[in-house]
């Protein structure tokens, strides 16, 4: 158990499919990321959330829309995917204040498939 | 923008022989290095740390070095384990609630 949970697990979708992946963080923080895992490449940030606010969006597609209600969900809604958005999907979480850097934890991840 | 390099990119080694990873940054504003551990299915989780002010770190069988001067930092893992096999990232960054910079993982192999 990471304390960071993420729903699905796996996700089968057609191109012209909706569909939302949730994760839901039990530590206490205030800071949460989206990152992008695909075969072969290092992880990638997508977006990151401090105190419900986006601050970083690494120039991501628009079918892609993150979604932060507060500081213990973010969701990443999905729609008109194309199959190179394949990929396992990692949610993040960690602390924010002083002291710099805190570690940041990741979750279990979604696998995503698109058709 | 920031770029971590990781070396070697597949590690085989014997159980009980020492394992070392290495990883060099370009970004000098960089403070931060975690490394994770990555097994199948599983996300990364974190393993170690260190920050800029600090040169060496260890817990238990695992050690970070880091050389600011030459911008990089290892990862040193001693007393190797079959549980031990797995995929390792390094990762660096600049500052709390921003993105960490991933290297593209070590598949480290032991085998008994």
């Amino acid at each position: 158990e990471t304390g960071v949970t993420q729903t699905p697990r796996h996700l089968v979708m057609g191109m012209t499919n909706k569909k939302s992946l949730k994760c839901e963080q039990h530590l206490g923080h205030n800071a949460m990321y989206w990152y992008k895992q695909s075969a072969k490449k290092p992880l990638e940030l997508m977006f990151v959330y401090n105190f419900k606010e986006q601050t970083e969006n690494n120039s991501v597609p628009s079918r892609f829309s993150p979604e932060c209600p507060n500081s213990s969900h973010l969701f990443l809604h999905l729609h008109t995917l194309q199959p190179e958005d394949s990929a396992l999907y990692l949610c993040a979480s960690s602390p924010l204040g002083q002291g710099g850097n805190q570690p940041q934890h990741f979750g279990d991840g979604t696998r995503l498939s698109i058709l | 923008g920031e770029n971590v390099e990781q070396h070697p990119s597949t590690l085989s080694v014997q159980e009980g022989d020492s394992a070392v990873i290495k990883c060099t940054y370009s970004d000098s504003a960089s403070n931060y290095f975690p490394w994770y551990k990555q097994e199948l299915g599983k996300g990364p989780q974190l393993i170690i740390d260190i920050r800029s002010n600090v040169g060496e770190k260890k817990d238990q069988r695992i050690a970070v070095t880091l050389n600011k001067t030459a911008k990089h930092f290892s990862l040193h893992i001693t007393e190797t384990q079959p549980e031990d096999s797995a995929v390792y990232f390094c990762a660096a960054s600049r500052e709390a609630g921003t993105a960490l910079i991933f290297g593209k993982g070590t598949t480290l192999s032991v085998s008994s």
